[in-house]
């Protein structure tokens, strides 16, 4: 079966750097996608990877080693607002989104 | 960004009544829709994906009679609640992408359905 894992918690302190493992099998890959998710609202888009290595925008950076099936959202210099869901989908063959359960993220000031 | 209006944010219904929760695709066409149905603390669970002038293709364990969902145009799909229960009571999400598949899925603001 197709499977997505990701901790269902963490906890970081304001102004540091954070690390959100993610691995995964599934039928085909198509790419892996990480959201970010507040409290009632829809998902919202943060990055999307297909090859191999670090996609780096602003204070978040997304890692693929597709060998692996490993992936991780690094997230720095902590804000409050940070403070969400992070959820990791990868795009199987049929171009289908697989879900992880979501890494809760909770920062502390 | 591409944007997705998922209507209504919000509401609630009694018992035995039927709801209507629509998604549109503001500035592409979709021809594809996901509703999406998400409890507290979990994941997304794909309830059905919804092709443009065709019938919607159900998740298993999904009451297609229960959920009827509606694709009739490029940028409207609209998946209505029949004989709705407390038990349905969640957080509706819709998402749609375009023809050039692997992207990222625009979501809807999501509908929280209360039945009372």
């Amino acid at each position: 079966g197709q499977n997505i894992d990701q901790p269902t918690e963490m906890t970081a302190t304001e102004g540091a750097i954070v690390q959100i493992n993610c691995t995964y099998q599934t039928s085909g890959f198509n790419g892996l996608f990480w959201y970010q998710q507040h409290a009632g609202e829809a998902p919202t888009f943060l990055s999307y990877n297909v090859l191999d290595g670090l996609e780096e925008k602003g204070r978040f950076s997304s890692f693929l080693s597709r060998s692996k099936g490993y992936s991780y959202l690094l997230l720095k210099e902590l804000q409050m607002k940070d403070s969400a869901s992070y959820l990791c989908a990868v795009m199987d063959s049929n171009y289908q989104l697989i879900w992880g359960a979501g890494t809760k993220l909770i920062i502390k000031p | 960004g591409a944007v997705v209006s998922q209507h209504p944010s919000w509401v609630i219904c009694k018992s035995g009544t039927s709801v209507k929760i629509e998604c549109r695709s503001l500035d592409f066409q979709a021809t594809t829709m996901f509703w999406y149905r998400q409890f507290p603390k979990q994941s997304l669970m794909l309830m059905a994906t919804s092709n443009e002038g065709s019938k919607a293709t159900y998740e298993q364990g999904v009451e297609k009679d229960k959920f009827l969902i509606n694709h009739a145009s490029l940028t409207l799909s609209t998946l209505t609640v029949t004989s709705a229960h407390p038990e349905d009571s969640s957080f509706y999400i819709c998402s749609a992408s375009t023809p050039d598949r692997n992207t990222e899925a625009f979501f809807g603001q999501g509908t929280r359905l209360t039945v009372v």
